[in-house]
């Protein structure tokens, strides 16, 4: 069954530094979503992506963080300063166009020291 | 403020217990309510719902939307040790091209052998 992966797993970076986070969505799918979710908190919507530029973005999504994806399968999160309260998991959604349901990645654990 | 509500927050029974999860919302641009099962990591997605009244099912799992009253409902029954894990309720909301998720905080299903 075709399914969203994301890479790394977990990532420790120090405060200030960029990071990139990584996602391949399920092949067919043209929708996009970065979430993420702080320890013990609720999933929060960062960005939603189609046609190749931003439908949505939340509050959270800041000049410092940005998306791309840069050729036809990967979909990358970049956060250009990190600061520590940027730990969090970060989870990439895809979903197809007809149906509406999005497909969790497993997730990348940031940890900002 | 889109809000989405859980309850309960935290709900520990035996094998074989039936149990019904309750998820509230009050959003603007309402497009489809989904269930997903949280593990260790990525939420997996159990139903989309998108009109009132129709109950969906999968196995043990069935699920059913009030738009009126605005709440959704999540039954499982017979419940085993391995449906232990959070529920997340999540309203899809805003235009096609973004259909962002609004979480719930999650119910803790604990269920003991």
């Amino acid at each position: 069954e075709p399914e969203v992966t994301q890479t790394p797993s977990h990532q420790v970076t120090q405060m200030g530094q960029e990071v990139i986070l990584r996602c391949v969505p399920i092949s067919n799918h043209l929708y996009f979503y970065w979430y993420r979710q702080i320890l013990g908190q609720k999933v929060e919507f960062l960005v939603s992506f189609y046609n190749n530029e931003i439908s949505e973005k939340s509050e959270i999504f800041d000049d410092q963080f940005s998306v791309e994806r840069p050729d036809g399968s990967n979909f990358t999160l970049k956060i250009r300063s990190t600061k520590l309260e940027d730990s969090a998991m970060y989870f990439c959604a895809s979903r197809g166009s007809y149906r509406h349901e999005q497909y969790f990645g497993p997730g990348t654990r940031l940890t900002v020291t | 403020e889109d809000k989405v509500v859980q309850s309960p927050l935290s709900l520990v029974v035996h094998e074989g217990d039936t149990v019904t999860l309750n998820c509230s919302y009050e959003v603007t641009n309402f497009r489809s309510l989904l269930w997903y099962k949280q593990e260790k990591k990525a939420p997996t997605f159990l139903f989309m719902l998108t009109s009132s009244g129709i109950e969906k099912k999968s196995g043990r799992l069935s699920s059913i939307l009030d738009k009126k009253e605005l709440f959704s409902i999540l039954n499982i029954t017979a419940t085993q040790t391995g449906d232990s894990a959070v529920y997340l309720c999540a309203v899809g909301l805003g235009k096609t091209s973004g259909s962002r998720l609004t979480f719930g905080e999650g119910t803790q299903l604990t269920v003991n052998p």
